[in-house]
C-alpha cells in the first residue's frame, strides 16, 4: 500500500494566493521529499526534510514535517500560472530497503 | 543534454507482444529504477538497481524484467504485453542511498491494445 497519502487530491486557486498540500505517512522515516510533476512529464524534485528537521524553505516553498503526527505540508507562496502541476510527497522509511515511496499527489490549478 | 533519457518516448503495441523500453544516464548514478504511473495514481516501483550486479522486485513487478548493461543503462522490458500494462513509464536514477533526491527521465508513454 502506499506510504504517502496527499491531500487533497486537488486543488484550485487564484493566482497571487497560497497553495497549501499535505502528506500523510504510515511508518517512521528517515526523509520526505517533494516533487513536481508537470502534465505528462517526469517528477522534479523541489525539497527534501530530514526526519530531524521541522521546517524547511526554498524560494517560494515552505516544507513543515511533525513526525509526532507522521505529517507534512507544502506551503507554495504566492501563487504563479507556472506552478500548475501535480505535486507528490515521497517517503524513505528507516526500515527495509532503501527506496522511495511515492503518494498519489495533488492536482494544484493556478487560475490567472 | 538531458541526464536521463528515455527511448522510446511513446509506443504503441499489441497485445502478447515483447517491448523494451531503454533508459540510460550520463549523471554518474549507481542507483536506477522503473516506476509506472497510472492516470490519477502516484508512482509505483517496478524494479531498482543498486549496481550492475544487484537488481531487486520493485511492488509490481509480476509481467516485467529489467537489464542493467552497464551502470548508465537500465532496460525494462515487457515479456509479452497485456492492457492493463498501458501506462507512463519512467526510469530514475540516484547517488548513494535510495533515499537521497531521485532524477526522473521524461517518461515513456505504453499503450497496449
Amino acid at each position: 500500500s502506499q506510504q504517502g497519502e496527499e491531500d487533497p487530491q486537488a486543488l484550485s486557486i487564484q493566482e497571487g494566493e497560497n497553495a497549501t498540500m499535505n502528506c500523510s505517512y504510515k511508518t517512521s522515516i528517515n526523509n520526505l521529499q517533494w516533487y513536481r510533476q508537470n502534465s505528462g512529464r517526469g517528477l522534479v524534485h523541489l525539497i527534501l526534510i530530514r526526519s530531524n528537521e521541522r521546517e524547511k524553505h526554498s524560494g517560494r516553498l515552505r516544507v513543515t514535517l511533525d513526525t509526532s503526527k507522521k505529517s507534512s505540508s507544502l506551503l507554495i507562496t504566492a501563487s504563479r500560472a507556472a506552478d500548475t502541476a501535480s505535486y507528490f510527497c515521497a517517503t524513505a522509511s528507516i526500515q527495509g530497503a532503501q527506496k522511495l515511496v511515492f503518494g498519489q499527489g495533488t492536482r494544484l490549478t493556478i487560475n490567472p | 543534454d538531458a541526464d536521463v533519457t528515455q527511448t522510446p518516448r511513446n509506443r504503441i503495441t499489441k497485445t502478447g507482444k515483447r517491448i523494451m523500453l531503454e533508459c540510460s544516464q550520463t549523471k554518474g548514478h549507481d542507483r536506477m529504477y522503473w516506476y509506472r504511473q497510472d492516470p490519477g495514481l502516484g508512482l509505483r516501483l517496478i524494479y531498482y538497481s543498486f549496481d550492475v550486479k544487484d537488481i531487486n522486485k520493485g511492488e509490481i513487478s509480476d509481467g516485467y524484467s529489467v537489464s542493467r548493461q552497464a551502470q548508465a543503462k537500465f532496460s525494462l522490458s515487457l515479456e509479452s504485453a497485456i492492457p492493463n500494462q498501458t501506462a507512463l513509464y519512467f526510469c530514475a536514477t540516484s547517488e548513494g542511498f535510495s533515499y537521497n533526491e531521485q532524477f526522473f527521465g521524461p517518461g515513456t508513454r505504453l499503450t497496449v491494445l
